[in-house]
């Protein structure tokens, strides 16, 4: 069964400083997979996604992420964080039954 | 943009009730999904459609139904509602790819039913 883990239900960075929310996988088959943030109140967003080529995916709102085949993981990163970035992220992975598997989600606080 | 709406932001009934939660999308989209969000589960898919009249179980089916009609009209049922289904519901819907690579999935606002 197709599966990604989410191992930290929260972090905290500095306004300013880089940010990474992580996520590892677990496929049988090619891994297609994706981020999605949400923020406070609303449904969740778009943010970027991985099919095939580069390994640095570039997505929404200055975030990328790193898929790493041989770590099986999928870190999403930036820079430098915004107070705004404050929300819940979560990653997802392909099934091939219901057409994706989410992550439990990592809340993020960015600290003035 | 895609926009899918949700019949209500809040929701607040009584166990044993039958309760509809209603979700449009304006795109065209053949696939639309039904999820519930709780703290520290994520979210958990209840059941999905690719095609009018067509449904398929998610994770947890168990307490709901679902119904769509219409190409744009995913509704969700909870026939005789209980305390545990209080939770966040949120609606979904992207396009369907016949290669298998799944599309991105275009949210509603969700609704936050209560039961009481």
């Amino acid at each position: 069964a197709q599966s990604v883990a989410q191992p930290e239900d929260q972090v905290n960075v500095a306004e300013g400083n880089p940010l990474t929310v992580k996520c590892t996988y677990s496929v049988s088959g090619n891994p297609y997979l994706f981020w999605y943030v949400q923020y406070p109140n609303r449904g969740l967003q778009f943010l970027l996604k991985y099919i095939t080529g580069d390994n640095l995916v570039k997505g929404s709102y200055g975030f990328e992420a790193e898929f790493n085949k041989s770590q099986t993981s999928f870190h999403l990163k930036k820079p430098s964080a915004l107070v705004s970035d404050s929300a819940l992220y979560f990653c997802a992975v392909r099934d091939i039954h219901t057409g994706v598997t989410f992550g439990t989600g990592t809340k993020l606080q960015v600290i003035p | 943009d895609v926009k899918v709406t949700q019949s209500s932001r809040y929701l607040v009934k009584r166990t044993g009730e039958k309760v509809f939660l209603e979700c449009v999308q304006d795109m065209d989209h053949e696939n639309m999904f039904w999820y519930r969000q709780d703290p520290g589960l994520g979210l958990r898919l209840i059941y999905f459609s690719y095609d009018v009249k067509m449904k398929e179980k998610g994770d947890i089916p168990e307490g709901y139904s679902v119904s769509r009609e219409k190409k744009e009209r995913f509704s969700l049922i909870l026939e005789s509602a209980s305390t545990n289904q209080t939770s966040m519901y949120l609606c979904a819907s992207s396009v369907a790819r016949t290669s298998g690579i799944p599309d991105t999935q275009y949210f509603g606002p969700g609704t936050r039913l209560t039961v009481l």
